[in-house]
């Protein structure tokens, strides 16, 4: 079985461009999460999708993240314009039951804004 | 004050011994807790869950929780190189919710 995949692997970008992050869930996994780890600090939450709809999007930072799910199967996450402090590890993870958290991480895009 | 602690390390330990990892969190109504384990340049990896006070063991790991001293930790048993990793300890605050607030992770080293 396939595990939770993302791409690009890294992304570099100058400030102001836009950028699209991609995940793809384990197959049947209605819960989709989105993390964000910038150098030094903790992983934080940014959303949680269940199938299409948001859950819970507490996490997001400003209005220039816009993420979607799109049949509540494959998600995006995108950031414009883009700035420095965007920069950091972006996660997708999913699973079956909500209260469970993040059962299965993704390997994660790599953003660089320079 | 942050909502989940831990000891950022290194906790260096020898190879075959109990190597002890602690978080502490500041919501008393998170319900479910977490161990996940970090390799360098990998993604987060659940280990172990616990919901209810006590202990719970899976192979050479047991995690411990303490939701009146809002405390849980980890316990690896018969400590291998290859657990030298991150370990991120996550609490989920609240019912029907999957938000994970995490610690910034305890790097540990078992020593050969």
């Amino acid at each position: 079985e396939a595990g939770v995949t993302q791409f690009p692997s890294h992304s570099v970008i100058e400030k102001g461009q836009t950028v699209t992050l991609r995940c793809d869930p384990i197959s049947g996994h209605d819960n989709l999460y989105w993390y964000r780890r910038v150098m030094g600090k903790e992983i934080k939450f940014l959303l949680h999708f269940v199938k299409e709809s948001k859950q819970d999007e507490s996490g997001m930072p400003n209005n220039r993240f816009l993420a979607e799910r799109t049949g509540g199967t494959y998600s995006t996450l995108k950031v414009q314009p883009a700035e420095l402090e965007d920069s950091g590890v972006y996660f997708c993870a999913s699973s079956q039951a909500p209260a469970g958290g993040a059962e299965f991480f993704g390997p994660g895009t790599r953003l660089t804004v320079l | 004050q942050k909502e989940v602690e831990q000891n950022s390390g290194p906790l260096s330990v020898p190879e075959g011994a109990i190597a002890s990892l602690n978080c502490t969190y500041s919501d008393r109504v998170s319900q479910s807790f977490f161990w996940y384990r970090q390799y360098s340049g990998k993604s987060p990896e659940l280990i172990m869950s616990i919901y209810s006070n006590g202990d719970k063991e899976d192979g050479r790991f047991t995690a411990q929780l303490n939701k009146a001293s809002q405390y849980v930790s980890l316990l690896i048993r018969d400590s291998q190189p290859s657990d030298s990793a991150t370990y991120l300890c996550a609490v989920n605050g609240g019912s029907n919710t999957g938000k994970l607030i995490f610690g910034q992770g305890t790097t540990l080293q078992v020593k050969p």
